[in-house]
């Protein structure tokens, strides 16, 4: 069973466009994340929500909107794409407020804007 | 100044070979720690928590020092699996959560 998924695995999109990331938990964690890796394999958090609230924002443009429906998925739509944004993105998720508690990555979203 | 700190190798070893990285964090707020591993196009994932009294796992050996504000995993006897970039993390439970600030990550590379 996959404990954290994300879709889609690649994205190759235009300058321009708006797209989106799905990610969904089978953990009962709540709390998940968004992360993005970008070309110097630095690992930086983006986002966290807690139980469909919104609680870390990392100061990322508002081009970057994250919505969670519900406690196990948080998907992230990113609006008007520059060659920038070109990274991996990861998606993770922890029980909330264990700080001894470590985070569970998904295998990532390759996204690449031409 | 980076939050996290390490260098970023390669560290090319034979088999057999002891190998130790060292990571720093500026920020004494930081409340776990961990060391993460990554493959080549792969998640990050845990592979082990660091604890005030060192800790081992197998081959494996992590130490903190909260004075220095300095972590470090030690690699016995290493094997061509082992072949990775090892990510030093610190966690900080803040008003908005666990947050895990990550290192850039130091790469192995194990030879026959």
């Amino acid at each position: 069973d996959t404990a954290v998924s994300q879709t889609p695995k690649y994205l190759v999109t235009q300058m321009g466009n708006d797209k989106s990331i799905k990610c969904e938990q089978n953990l009962g964690h709540d709390t998940m994340y968004w992360y993005k890796q970008d070309s110097k394999k630095f690992l930086k958090i983006m986002f966290s929500y807690n139980n469909k609230e919104l609680i870390i924002n990392e100061t990322v443009p508002n081009r970057f909107s994250p919505k969670s429906p519900d406690k196990a998925h948080l998907n992230l739509h990113i609006n008007s794409l520059e060659l920038g944004d070109s990274a991996v993105y990861f998606c993770a998720s922890s029980p909330y407020r264990q700080v001894q508690e470590t985070q569970y990555f998904g295998p990532g979203t390759r996204l690449l804007v031409l | 100044r980076k939050e996290v700190e390490q260098d970023p190798g390669p560290f090319n070893v034979p088999e057999g070979a002891t190998v130790a990285f060292n990571c720093t964090y500026s920020n004494s707020a930081s409340q776990s720690f961990f060391w993460y591993r990554q493959d080549c196009r792969k998640e990050p994932k845990l592979l082990m928590s660091v604890y005030s009294s060192g800790n081992e796992d197998g081959r494996f050996t992590a130490q903190l020092n909260r004075a220095s504000q300095y972590i470090s995993l030690l690699i016995r006897d290493s094997k061509l699996s082992d072949s990775a970039t090892y990510l030093c993390v610190v966690s900080e439970l803040t008003g908005g959560g666990n947050k895990l600030t990550f290192g850039t990550g130091t790469q192995l590379k194990v030879e026959l």
